[in-house]
């Protein structure tokens, strides 16, 4: 499958500071997922971005999907230390059945 | 529902030993794959089912051997281990007909140690 780069790889914030997590694509993305995995435990289903410029929320999580679909988001305000974890994006290729993560996002929240 | 139910948690192996993953769901879906994690590295696709009878090989194989003769039921195989096959092993699976909502269910995970 092809590759989906997430940036940064880790990531250290102090409770309280908002944190970002990026995924880029050299290709169109027909729709792109984002997981998150609690450290010791499996990746868990966060949400699916489908059209173009989309914008979606869970609290204090914001997703988006790029207006070219080659780029996706998390944003998370005043991260908690419940935030912590590694946050995975994951493209699904047109006419594949694989779903290709990315290498994730570890996220620290310093209390 | 159970959901994705892997066994065992836990294995250590000596190099050349052979051993089976056991992975099974509940939800009656279509898709199950198996990925291997290993620090920095993210989620390697090993091999993936489509459905009964039909397997294929994702991004990193090697070593390692599928078969899938129920819908429930997606055991890993390793034939010969091998220290470089230490690493988190996930199951998952997920519906793959049009409509469905593509979400993927993950196993708990085994942790697997080769010496």
């Amino acid at each position: 499958g092809q590759q989906v780069m997430q940036i940064p790889q880790y990531q250290h914030v102090q409770e309280g500071e908002d944190f970002t997590t990026y995924c880029n694509s050299s290709t169109t993305l027909s729709n792109i997922q984002w997981y998150k995995q609690r450290p010791g435990g499996h990746p868990v289903f966060l949400i699916q971005l489908v059209k173009s410029g989309e914008v979606k929320k869970q609290k204090r999580l914001t997703f988006q999907f790029g207006e070219a679909k080659k780029n996706s988001s998390l944003h998370i305000t005043a991260t908690q230390t419940t935030d912590v974890g590694t946050y995975f994006c994951a493209r699904r290729g047109a006419g594949s059945y694989q779903l290709t993560f990315g290498k994730g996002t570890k996220l620290s929240v310093i209390p | 529902n159970a959901g994705v139910t892997q066994t065992p948690k836990f294995q250590v192996l000596k190099t050349g030993q052979s051993m089976t993953l056991q992975c099974a769901q509940d939800m009656n879906h279509e898709y199950m794959s198996w990925y291997r994690q290993d620090p920095g590295m993210g989620l390697r696709l090993i091999h993936y089912s489509v459905g009964a009878g039909i397997t294929d090989q994702g991004e990193v194989p090697n070593g390692y051997n599928v078969s899938r003769s129920t819908t429930e039921d997606f055991p890993l195989r390793l034939l010969s281990a091998a220290p470089s096959q230490t690493s988190v092993y996930f199951c998952a699976s997920r519906i793959t007909s049009r409509g469905g909502s593509n979400i993927q269910y993950f196993g708990a995970g085994t942790r697997l140690s080769v010496l």
